[in-house]
């Protein structure tokens, strides 16, 4: 069974920073893209990054371009991301998520970040 | 990367079908046939209900069905029941190696 469990979210002041961890097990996680799609209190979904198996190809929304750092780790089958100058439009509950093709299949339970001084 | 444009809400009675509309542009669903719903309960995670705009994963229910049409996807759902009340989210692959989320529509039944 797929697992994936946020963790690293809280409370931080705007222009603070942030690590977000996923860990994940029950399936071979090197070979699977992984996502960070975030959701703001009672709104909707935002894809946030993708990260590919083996590391190669990243790419980000421009929202978060230049502030937000997607990594993985797969030794550790860990998912990263490292959110700089955090703004309070940045406030949400951050998903970790597989994706097949271009599709996203499982999801954790998500980590609540919330920006505000 | 301008959010794909969904009905803010639908609503339809048991046993009756429903479409959801999902409006891109030539750069995302007008160009690319990597269009997925989502389908989310409140208070729970989204869960995959169609991908390439109308492939269905296994487990879902065979009343859910998907197509395209220029720069707009469609869900539809047929024999509608009361369980299918929740938020629906399409998504798509774009130009720019991304993915865009439609705003969610929100399912009423009756």
């Amino acid at each position: 069974e797929v697992q994936l469990v946020e963790s690293g979210g809280g409370l931080v002041k705007p222009g603070g920073s942030l690590r977000l961890s996923c860990a994940a097990s029950g399936f071979s996680f090197s070979t699977y893209s992984m996502n960070w799609v975030r959701q703001a209190p009672g709104k909707g979904l935002e894809w946030v990054s993708s990260i590919s198996g083996p590391n190669i190809y990243i790419y980000y929304a421009d929202s978060v371009k230049g502030r937000f750092t997607i990594s993985r780790d797969n030794a550790q089958n860990s998912l990263y991301l490292q959110m700089n100058s955090l703004r309070a439009e940045d406030t949400a509950v951050y998903y970790c998520v597989t994706r097949g093709g271009w599709e996203l299949l499982d999801w954790g339970q998500g980590t609540l970040v919330t920006v505000s001084s | 990367q301008s959010a794909l444009t969904q009905p803010a809400s639908v609503s339809g009675s048991p046993g009756q079908s429903i479409t959801v509309s999902c409006t891109g542009t030539s750069s995302d669903i007008g160009r690319y046939n990597f269009v997925s719903w989502y389908q989310q309960h409140p208070g729970r995670v989204p869960k995959l209900m169609i991908y390439d705009v109308t492939h269905r994963p296994s487990g879902v229910s065979n009343r859910f069905s998907g197509s395209k049409s220029g720069n707009t996807a469609s869900l539809t759902i047929s024999g509608l029941q009361a369980e299918d009340e929740a938020d629906y989210y399409c998504s798509s692959y774009t130009s720019s190696s991304t993915l865009v989320f439609g705003g969610g529509t929100k399912l009423t039944v009756l």
